[in-house]
């Protein structure tokens, strides 16, 4: 199994710029989320999927968008990127809602200019 | 709400030991636990449910005290491999699972 799997490790944007990242899992996992952490931070929670075509807000859910068509995908999409979104993002999954073990991706880290 | 979590930053020497914790002004559900290398993913170490049930599967101990809404996680005779950033998450209730909220961590460096 690759676990949770994310593209691209590493990003540059141009403020404005609109951008998806992409989260992947084959452990059959129901819920998905995406979390965003900042320098010295905890991790904030963006946005969450408990199931295919179910999706919702979490902590700090401005300025992206998400949606869930199959079990396995979960991109999140900045619509306008801006350097507030400079950040290092983190996709997770577990077995299903009340899973308290969540399996985290590698990580993408967005630089906005 | 976030939980708050301390110290801050706590530097050891292999074999000593350490003690990490977590307070939220809600009354909650669950604490989990997790521990983040410098420049990986967060790895899952333990949860801890209200009512005393304890799961995890390192050798690591916790605790939760319901009272104060109050978690410590415990690190013995510590190695250099337990080294890096703890992060506790915490859930108020079971039924919408997945708003889990964390605190901003406590790096643990462990020396030679």
């Amino acid at each position: 199994n690759a676990g949770v799997t994310q593209t691209p490790k590493f990003q540059v944007l141009k403020t404005g710029q609109s951008m998806t990242l992409q989260c992947a899992q084959d452990m059959n996992h129901e819920y998905m989320s995406w979390y965003r952490q900042d320098p010295g931070m905890g991790l904030r929670l963006i946005h969450y999927s408990v199931g295919a075509g179910i999706t919702d807000q979490g902590e700090v859910p401005n300025g992206y968008n998400v949606s869930r068509s199959t079990t396995e995908d979960f991109p999140l999409r900045l619509l306008s990127a801006a350097p507030s979104q400079t950040s290092v993002y983190f996709c997770a999954s577990s077995y299903d809602r009340y899973s308290y073990e969540q399996y985290f991706g590698p990580g993408t880290r967005l630089t906005v200019t | 709400q976030q939980p708050v979590q301390s110290p801050q930053a706590v530097i050891l020497r292999e074999g000593e030991d350490a003690v990490i914790n977590c307070s939220s002004s809600k009354a909650l559900y669950s604490v989990h636990w997790y521990r983040q290398k410098h420049g990986e993913a967060p790895v899952f170490l333990m949860i801890l449910l209200k009512g005393g049930e304890q799961k995890g599967h390192e050798k690591i101990s916790a605790s939760f005290n319901e009272k104060k809404q109050q978690s410590s996680l415990y690190l013995t005779a510590s190695q250099l491999s337990y080294s890096g950033t703890y992060f506790c998450g915490t859930r108020i209730h079971n039924t919408n699972a997945g708003k889990s909220t964390f605190g901003d961590g406590t790096t643990l460096t462990v020396k030679p």
